[in-house]
């Protein structure tokens, strides 16, 4: 299987802020990819597929870099309803793994 | 308008069998792959499988092979997942999303509301 790690595993942030969080693979996937964002009690939801690709609906403050096994999401001005878990997650070979999460939450 | 729409949560004893099911609207349903997704109480997403419902093509992730199983109903639209015998380290929350394969991409866009599963005696 493939892993992936990310990092850090919390942030605490305030509004306005540039966050970024970074996300390895313990192989190369070329750009498969995948971020999402997760809040409590919902179910995750897409940002950004193929590293860099915004999903449809999602603002374009979320950005996504990166390719072979370094990976990168950045919010370029953190909002209120912007503090959640955010997961990467490879789609090159199954099993299609997630990393452990990054949790934003208000400093 | 495309969604996902789970079962409801269950409640049930260690041993016990269950089946929750996904049932997509408003897109071919034959035509995407459906993923299911762990998480556990307090934990991060643990991908499980996937079927094709055109064909019931199905992929297990090796973490969950033999202990659970994937199923679909093309007619109805729906998608199952399934444990013959319930443990109580099953209790989690389970997604299941819809798998958007297209050239040099491969992502769950839409997602159900998720089915809460505990396990307890």
């Amino acid at each position: 299987d493939i892993q992936m790690t990310q990092s850090p595993s919390s942030l605490s942030a305030s509004v306005g802020d540039r966050v970024t969080i970074t996300c390895r693979a313990s192989q190369t996937i070329s750009s498969y990819l995948n971020w999402y964002q997760q809040k409590p009690g919902k179910a995750p939801k897409l940002l950004i597929y193929a590293a860099s690709s915004l999903q449809s609906g999602v603002p374009s403050r979320f950005s996504g870099s990166g390719s072979g096994t370094d990976f990168t999401l950045t919010i370029s001005s953190l909002q209120p309803e912007d503090f959640a878990t955010y997961y990467c997650q490879q789609s090159y070979g199954t099993p299609f793994t997630f990393g452990p999460g990054t949790k934003v939450d208000i400093k | 308008e495309v969604q996902l729409v789970q079962s409801g949560a269950e409640v049930k004893k260690p041993g016990e069998s269950l089946k929750i099911s996904c049932k997509g609207s408003g897109y071919s349903f034959t035509s995407y792959w459906i993923g299911w997704v762990r998480q556990m109480p307090g934990k991060g997403l643990e991908w499980m499988g996937i079927i094709y419902p055109g064909d019931s093509d199905t992929r297990y992730s090796p973490s969950f092979e033999g202990q659970v199983t994937i199923s679909a109903d093309k007619s109805i639209s729906t998608a199952y997942l399934q444990w013959s015998s319930l443990k109580a380290s099953d209790t989690a929350m389970y997604y299941c999303a819809r798998r958007q394969d297209g050239y040099n991409s491969d992502y769950m866009d839409v997602w159900g509301k998720g089915t809460t599963v505990t396990v307890s005696s």
